[in-house]
């Protein structure tokens, strides 16, 4: 499985934008880019996923590399609520997703 | 759309017993249902992967034999921890991958369940 590598932890305010960097130098041509997020003692909960182009959504938008080799999520207003762990992962079309590590967002109010 | 439920939220059990927690999925057919467990300040960590009506793929270093798996239907998939000692208690949780949900890129999450043994 290709490897992602993200920060152990960020901090923001709230009602700032946040962006929460992947680092994915080991792409495959065919892999997906996933992120997931999980609140305290909850299951995780889809965010927004891609392959080569920019993707919006209502919770987020996603920037890919040109070269894929990295990729941002971007968190255009966060709020409390958004204080979660998120994962980066790379992942082939409808294969298992394999969680790494991931970024503790801390929300400040 | 596309809610996953997991039964029970958490359990206690005595060592030596065995636990069933169910993983449904509420509103689409789930073609594909994954189960994890999560251990505290650890991320999540793939079990098994089960399709409906076939035996489940264990991941490396998972015990079929101790964690039986059954994806009897669409719609529902079983988890039975046989013979759970403390060092099983963790917190389990599915995922459910289905036709009409998102693709076939995402997969959505249950709650989870809490199983503390005794």
């Amino acid at each position: 499985d290709a490897k992602t590598t993200q920060p152990n932890s960020m901090e923001s305010n709230e009602e700032e934008p946040v962006h929460l960097p992947c680092n994915h130098s080991t792409i495959s041509g065919t892999d997906y880019i996933h992120w997931y997020r999980q609140l305290p003692s909850q299951g995780p909960e889809y965010v927004i996923h891609g392959l080569t182009s920019n993707v919006n959504n209502r919770m987020a938008s996603l920037a890919i590399a040109e070269d894929r080799k990295s990729s941002t999520l971007i968190l255009h207003r966060a709020t409390l609520r958004d204080a979660a762990v998120y994962y980066c992962i790379l992942g082939l079309e409808a294969q298992k997703l394999v969680f790494g590590q991931g970024t503790r967002l801390t929300i400040n109010p | 759309g596309a809610v996953v439920s997991q039964h029970p939220s958490w359990v206690i059990c005595k060592s030596g017993t065995s636990v069933k927690i169910e993983c449904r999925s509420l509103d689409f057919q789930a073609t594909t249902m994954f189960w994890y467990r999560q251990f505290p300040k650890q991320s999540l960590m793939l079990m098994a992967t089960s399709n409906e009506g076939s035996k489940a793929t264990y991941e490396q270093g998972v015990e079929k034999d101790k964690f039986l798996i059954n994806h009897a239907s669409l719609t529902l998939s079983t988890l039975t921890v046989t013979s759970a000692h403390p060092e099983d208690s963790s917190f389990y949780i599915c995922s459910a991958r289905g036709r009409l949900a998102g693709g076939p890129n995402t997969q959505y999450f249950g709650p989870g369940t809490r199983l503390t043994v005794l």
